[in-house]
């Protein structure tokens, strides 16, 4: 069964300073890989997402990730966050086969930025 | 934008009543999907639907149904709520494949007393 790791649950960042946000994936294939972030009280928002193709994809907001087959890895990261930039964040990976199953999400990273 | 509705951001109900979630999606995806949310647990699947009247279970399904009577709409019961079914439960809906990335409504707080 394919299954994500998020290893940090609360990460603090100061203003201004850069941020890389771990996810680790267990899957016998190459997966879909997704991050999503959540704002308190909200739905969760696509931030960018990995299929095929160059490693490092850009997303929304200033974000980027990079997915590292020989590490199982696809971290997001920031060069310079924003106080605004303070949620929850969600890894997901998807099966690669088939066309209609739920995503497995990693158990969130709580982002804290300090001014 | 994309826009997928749920029927009411907090809702407080009794141990044993018969609880209904709708969510309401307006893009004509194939997929929608119930999902739960619990702190430190992140998010699971509840259920999911690929078609009009067609129903998977996903990781954690007892205790729940679903209904998908019309493809925009997706429902979520709690046949006996009890206290343990207190939860945020967030909607989801995409086109067919699991490539293609799921977005999201705001979210229902159920809270079972």
């Amino acid at each position: 069964a394919q299954s994500v790791t998020q290893p940090d649950i609360h990460i603090t960042v100061s203003e201004g300073a850069s941020l890389e946000l771990r996810c680790n994936y267990s899957y016998g294939a190459t997966p879909y890989l997704f991050w999503y972030v959540q704002s308190p009280g909200q739905g969760l928002q696509l931030l960018l997402k990995y299929f095929s193709g160059d490693t490092l994809v850009q997303g929304i907001k200033g974000f980027e990730a990079e997915f590292k087959r020989s590490q199982s890895s696809f971290n997001l990261r920031k060069p310079s966050v924003h106080w605004s930039d303070a949620a929850e964040y969600f890894c997901a990976v998807g099966y690669s086969g088939g066309g209609a199953d739920g995503l497995t999400f990693g158990k969130g990273t709580h982002l804290i930025i300090q001014p | 934008d994309v826009k997928v509705t749920q029927s009411s951001r907090y809702l407080v109900k009794r141990t044993g009543e018969k609880v209904f979630l709708e969510c309401v999606q307006d893009m004509d995806h194939e997929n929608m999907f119930w999902y739960r949310q619990d702190p430190g647990l992140g998010l699971r699947l509840i259920y999911f639907s690929y078609d009009v009247k067609m129903k998977e279970k996903g990781d954690i399904p007892e205790g729940y149904s679903v209904s998908r009577e019309k493809k925009e709409r997706f429902s979520l019961i709690l046949e006996s709520a009890s206290t343990n079914q207190t939860s945020m439960y967030l909607c989801a809906s995409s086109f067919w494949g699991n490539n293609q990335p799921q977005h999201f409504g705001d979210g229902t707080r159920l809270s079972i007393l």
